[in-house]
Order: structure tokens, then sequence, then C-alpha cells
């Protein structure tokens, strides 16, 4: 299995919503990614997830908030977003988080928009 | 940080030529350099990278190639077909961490 999946493909949400986005991966990838992309722009790192800690927030706000269950899976819980928010959330992984070439694959992405 | 830039930002070209796709980039450490290729819905996919050792690198009709002293890499597709078309990204790391993306260029393929 050589695939990163996430869902839903789709979120339509409210500002006052929670919701969350799930992404998987079987393919004994120890680091997880997070990216945002807005249109007609390149994938902006949100987090990254090293043998299940997270190593990286890129400043991320609070109302995005990770998490990874175990190391096959890595959520985004989403809470009072707002419409800028609107985005396509790329899920990633790659074999080490630590030093060393790493190859990302990526999901085929969740498309959020918040009303 | 590391920057990277990208031209053409948009590419037509005639089915069967070739489509030449420029990225410079402003760190000397970075030492890996992976294309992306992302289609209308779907995520990025890798379609080639090259690490700093190695000066050129090809799989069928693409190829990249590397030039550390000037800092730029490009990605030359041959025999353009339909399917080719996309948006490319090009992104510059060192090890394999923390990612620059460049800002993309969409290739059109016209039949």
């Amino acid at each position: 299995d050589t695939e990163v999946t996430q869902t839903p493909k789709h979120l339509v949400m409210g500002m006052t919503n929670k919701k969350s986005l799930k992404c998987e991966q079987h393919m004994g990838h120890r680091a997880m990614y997070w990216y945002k992309q807005k249109a007609k722009k390149p994938p902006e790192l949100m987090f990254v997830y090293s043998y299940e800690k997270l190593s990286i927030n890129e400043s991320v706000p609070s109302r995005f908030s990770p998490e990874c269950p175990n190391s096959s899976l890595l959520n985004l819980h989403l809470h009072a977003l707002q419409p800028e928010d609107s985005a396509l959330y790329l899920c990633a992984s790659s074999q080490d988080g630590g030093t060393g070439a790493n190859v990302l694959t990526f999901g085929a992405g969740s498309r959020l928009t918040v009303l | 940080g590391e920057n990277v830039e990208q031209h053409p930002s948009t590419l037509s070209v005639q089915e069967g030529d070739s489509a030449v796709i420029k990225c410079t980039y402003s760190d000397s450490a970075s030492n890996y350099f992976p294309w992306y290729k992302q289609e209308l819905g779907k995520g990025p996919q890798l379609i080639i990278d090259i690490r700093s050792n190695v000066g050129e690198k090809k799989d069928q009709r693409i190829a990249v190639t590397l030039n550390k002293t000037a800092k730029h890499f490009s990605l030359h597709i041959t025999e353009t077909q339909p399917e080719d078309s996309a948006v490319y990204f090009c992104a510059a790391s060192y090890e394999g961490q923390n990612f620059v993306f460049g800002p993309g260029t969409r290739l059109s393929v016209l039949p």
C-alpha cells in the first residue's frame, strides 16, 4: 500500500462548528505532515509529527489542533474557523522525520469550506 | 531561510513538443530537490527528484538537471502529451527536512 488516505474529501462547516479531518497511511512511515493549500498557491506547512510527537508547528492558530493517535493516523481538529481558512488541506507522510532524505507522499486532500 | 523561485508561472506547448520549467533556490545547504505534479482535484504527486551529488536524472520522458554553483534546477518533459497538463511544483530541502515549494507552473499541452 503506497497511499495516503484522507477523509472527508469535502467538508462544509460553519464558524461555530467542530469537525475533524483524518489521514491514514500504511507504508510504515514515521513522519506525518499537515499542509494547507490555497487556490493557485503551493502547499504551506502547518504541522509535522515525527515518531508520533509534534516536532514542527508553523505558528498555526490554535483553532487548528493536530493529533497523532498512532504512527498510521493523523487528525486535524477544527474549531471556530474563519472563512479565510477555506482551503485544500493536504496530509503527507515520509519514511523518517529525522535526518536523511525524505520523500513526501501526499494524500488527495480534504477540501474545506467555512461559511 | 530558503526561498524558491519558479518560472514560468504558465506554459503552453503543442503536443509532442518539449517543456522546461526552471527553479532557483537561495540556501546553498539545500541538497534534495523534488518535483511534484498536481492534477485538478488531487494532491501533489512526486514525479522525479534529484540529490545534490548528482547533476542529472532521467526517467523516461522526464529529466531533471541541477546546477549547484548557480543554485538552479530544471524539469524537462519531452514528447509532451495532454495528460501532462497539470500544475508542477519544485521544492528544495536540506536532508529532506523543511521543504520549501516554488509557486508552481501551470502547464497546458494543446492537442
